[in-house]
Order: structure tokens, then sequence, then C-alpha cells
């Protein structure tokens, strides 16, 4: 079973408009991690933000903001004033009591000028 | 450049050959990772070294593969007998100590197997 689900394989947007990325994960572990990483065309993953299963208060950085909901086991990520740099696939990633992450699909942003 | 470098960064090789790939984690990590992503998907997890010992393996991780990390620092990953199923990105990455911390991501190595 999938872990991690990102159902929104590709989303375009026009420059200006907000954008949510959907991330929803499964876990039995009361203690886990959850991240988003950014793939941009040139490929290398770029950490974006942490949160443990213990801090369900969103996070505003910049454009950027994640909202945490346990119990909808879903931490979405909003882009606001979306830019053309914004392109790229986004990853969500959870890490329970190992250390191996567990990504989902990705979803492929388009961000159109 | 301190972040994670890999070598190659392109690998193009004959179905049966034998290939290598080199990890340089960040200095100071002493957690190493390797995953692999194919087209259209996320990294998948295939090994992790906490200094030079190979504490997790992936059922991905075929017996065609081995990964090493000698001396704690640069980690090699070997593919024996390629097949075009390898045919992917490899990634390396590397963290601090704990639980939970980020991973920092490398290049990566495309590998093509004709």
């Amino acid at each position: 079973a999938q872990k991690v689900t990102q159902a929104q394989t590709e989303i375009s947007v026009v420059e200006k408009e907000d954008v949510t990325l959907d991330c929803v994960y499964e876990t039995r572990d009361t203690t886990y991690y959850l991240f988003w990483y950014k793939q941009p065309p040139s490929g290398e993953l770029v950490f974006l933000i942490r949160r443990n299963s213990f801090d369900e208060q969103n996070e505003i950085s910049g454009r950027y903001s994640w909202n945490f909901q346990k119990s909808t086991s879903s931490f979405n990520f909003t882009i606001t004033a979306s830019q053309v740099v914004d392109s790229a696939v986004y990853f969500c990633a959870l890490s329970e009591a190992g250390n191996q992450f567990y990504f989902g699909t990705g979803t492929s942003l388009t961000v159109i000028p | 450049d301190t972040g994670v470098s890999q070598n190659p960064r392109h690998k193009i090789t004959k179905r049966g050959q034998n290939v290598t790939f080199r990890c340089d984690p960040i200095s100071e990590h002493n957690r190493l990772y390797w995953y692999r992503q194919t087209l259209g998907q996320g990294p998948e997890f295939l090994t992790y070294f906490q200094n030079e010992a190979q504490l997790e393996k992936s059922r991905l991780l075929s017996d065609r593969f081995s990964a090493e990390r000698p001396k704690g620092s640069f980690s090699t990953l070997e593919i024996q007998r390629t097949e075009q199923g390898d045919s992917a990105m490899y990634l390396c990455a590397s963290s601090g100590r704990g639980w939970g911390v980020e991973q920092f991501f490398g290049p990566g190595t495309r590998l093509t197997v004709l």
C-alpha cells in the first residue's frame, strides 16, 4: 500500500494564481515526520519543510504555507501568487521509525506566464 | 560547493556490464542514503548507512546491487550484470544525526542500460 499519496499528477496555473498541492499519508506510528521537497527541471531535490507529528501548527514561509491535519492524515502545501520559477515537481515524504523516506509520486506544477 | 556530490552524472552502459557510482555526502553528515527514481515516480529507498555500517536495505536491492561506505565518508553503489530495468536516476542523500531530520540530496546519476 502506498504510504504517501499525491493524487494530483499535474497542475497548471496562470502566474499569480494560488495553488494547493495535496498530500495524504498513511501510518500506524504515533511519531512520524512529514516533508516537502521541490524537484526543478535541473533534477536536484530541494528540501522545503519538515514537520513532526506532534506539531499541527500551520506554517508560513513567504509565499509558501503548509496545512497539517492529523484528523485527515493530510499535509497540504499552498503556493500563493505563483511564479514561473515555482514550476517543478513537488514531492511529499513520510519518515516513520526507520530512517528511510517514503515519497509520493509527485505533483508536476506548471506556472504559465 | 559543500552539498552532496555524485559522479558520474550520466552513465550509458550495455546490458550485462557492471557499473559503479560514487557519492560524496556533506562532510559533517554521518548518514548516507541511496534512492532510485524512475520517470514519473518519487524516489524509492534502496539502502542507508550510518558511518560505515549499512543499517537498512530495501527489498528492491537485489543481489546484483552492492553498496559500500568504507571509511564512513564517500559511498559507492555497484550494479553487476546490468539489466534494462536498472535504467533510472540514482540519488544519494545525506543527513545529520537524529530521527526525522531532513535529507539533502545530490544531483543524481542517470543510468541508461542499452
